[in-house]
């Protein structure tokens, strides 16, 4: 596709279930990030990727949350055992190259509800 | 470490004068700037970046911003607002390639300035 793509659109969840959430890079782009919109806390890195090196998960909130890339391309976002506060926009972006120059592209984002 | 403050949370204009959001920003190292637009219920988009070619930076729209490293602020500005202009906009830093460690690629966002367009 021509953007970052991210689904689903939309997920309603249970308090306590795991969610996961996808994000589909733009083709050749080896830097992924995502972020998280929340109304208290505005826009906040969670993680970084950065081709086959170690991700940077300095903005994970808790050890509930975790993400992978698989192959370079695909990311998955998980949140085990939802609570009420991970309710949020989680937005993904991607960049063709890693480092601060470089513009990231983002996707329209999943917006997360936890009941 | 990195920061932004963006000074006003609101800011709300008439439709044809200028366009003004102000942004002061901290960063240990070379910083990258950027503005972001986010219309409601859309995905962010990039107005324009900051990376030490020029000071004055033009972007999408009409949009422009200069970077004055003696104040630290990255302010932008538009001569002449326009109704589809109404939307949220985000200041934001990263870290300069060769930082390194935890700032290196992440983005820092301000809290965001919602710009109301009068008619």
């Amino acid at each position: 596709g021509a953007g970052v793509s991210q689904s689903p659109s939309n997920k309603v969840t249970e308090k306590g279930k795991d969610v996961e959430l996808r994000c589909d890079p733009i083709s050749g782009h080896t830097a992924l990030y995502w972020y998280r919109q929340s109304l208290g806390q505005g826009l906040e890195f969670l993680i970084y990727f950065q081709g086959n090196s170690a991700p940077d998960k300095s903005g994970l909130p808790s050890d509930r949350f975790s993400a992978e890339r698989t192959g370079g391309s695909v990311s998955t976002l998980t949140i085990q055992r939802t609570q009420q506060e991970d309710s949020a926009v989680y937005l993904c972006a991607s960049s063709l190259a890693g480092g601060g120059g470089n513009i990231q592209y983002f996707g329209a984002g999943t917006r997360l509800s936890v009941l | 470490a990195q920061s932004v403050t963006q000074l006003d949370s609101h800011v709300s204009v008439s439709e044809g004068t200028p366009v003004l959001l102000r942004c002061n920003y901290s960063s240990s190292y070379s910083p990258s700037l950027f503005w972001y637009v986010q219309h409601p219920n859309k995905g962010l988009q990039l107005l324009l970046k900051y990376t030490s070619a020029a000071t004055l930076v033009k972007g999408i729209n009409g949009f422009e911003a200069e970077f004055k490293k003696s104040e630290t602020s990255f302010h932008l500005t538009k001569p002449s607002a326009h109704m589809s202009d109404a939307a949220e906009y985000f200041c934001v830093v990263s870290g300069a390639s060769n930082a390194g460690g935890t700032s290196y690629g992440k983005l820092t966002f301000g809290q965001g300035t919602i710009l109301t367009v009068h008619p």
